[in-house]
């Protein structure tokens, strides 16, 4: 059972375009929201996270968008660059406990 | 290096043999976790420990498979009986107590291949 999706599968941002990946969730006992970024051959590494209680959250250039009423939540990229281009996971969690993960976005920063 | 590390990185195995994966975590880490990772999904939870105690197992951790954390340090995942199923990257990530699995901190990962 799917309790997190993940949307687009790819996604291909001209440098300095904005990048956005949505996610929506089921269960609404989750209670915390973070974001990880893969690169090819590593393992996930935390972007950044929110809370249901905060409506947005800005770090940088990423910045998660959170609507606790439509159970949905998004990364924005700002100002995408090449180096940004990796795999991208939601995840959400229930009692600071284990990590239930969206399927990916592959997103790739083309010049 | 301070993060944690996974033994070995790649692993090559014929059907029916067995396996042993090591993830040795960030020292003041209590929360230990495995995940499975299948190209293009992302990270399955399979088991978590905490210190030396093993509080969740997922059902995708059929019988083949056994983890342990004898000491609360280092952990083992041993699968038995491999099946080209079983082909898949193996994750650890630990976390500290507060933390949880909001601060989990990932190893690199122990590719497994089946033949």
């Amino acid at each position: 059972q799917q309790q997190v999706k993940q949307s687009p599968q790819s996604l291909i941002v001209q440098k300095g375009g904005i990048s956005i990946i949505n996610c929506a969730y089921e269960n609404t006992a989750f209670d915390y929201f973070p974001w990880y970024q893969q690169f090819p051959g590593k393992g996930p590494a935390l972007l950044i996270a929110i809370r249901p209680d905060v409506s947005e959250k800005k770090e940088g250039r990423f910045t998660i968008s959170f609507n606790k009423s439509a159970k949905q939540f998004s990364l924005h990229i700002m100002d995408s660059q090449p180096g940004d281009s990796a795999t991208y996971f939601c995840a959400a969690v229930f009692g600071n406990e284990k990590l239930t993960f969206g399927t990916g976005t592959r997103l790739t920063i083309i010049p | 290096d301070t993060g944690v590390s996974q033994d070995p990185r790649h692993k090559i195995t014929k059907r029916g043999q067995n396996v042993t994966f090591r993830c040795d975590p960030i020292s003041e880490h209590n929360r230990l976790y495995w995940y499975r990772q299948t190209l293009g999904q992302g990270p399955e939870f399979l088991t978590y420990f905490q210190n030396e105690a093993q509080l969740e197992k997922s059902r995708l951790l059929s019988d083949r498979f056994s983890a342990e954390r004898p000491k609360g340090s280092f952990s083992t995942l041993e699968i038995q009986r491999t099946e080209q199923g079983d082909s898949a990257m193996y994750l650890c990530a630990s976390s500290p107590t507060t933390g949880g699995g909001t601060e989990a901190f990932f190893g690199q990962g122990t590719r497994l291949t089946v033949v």
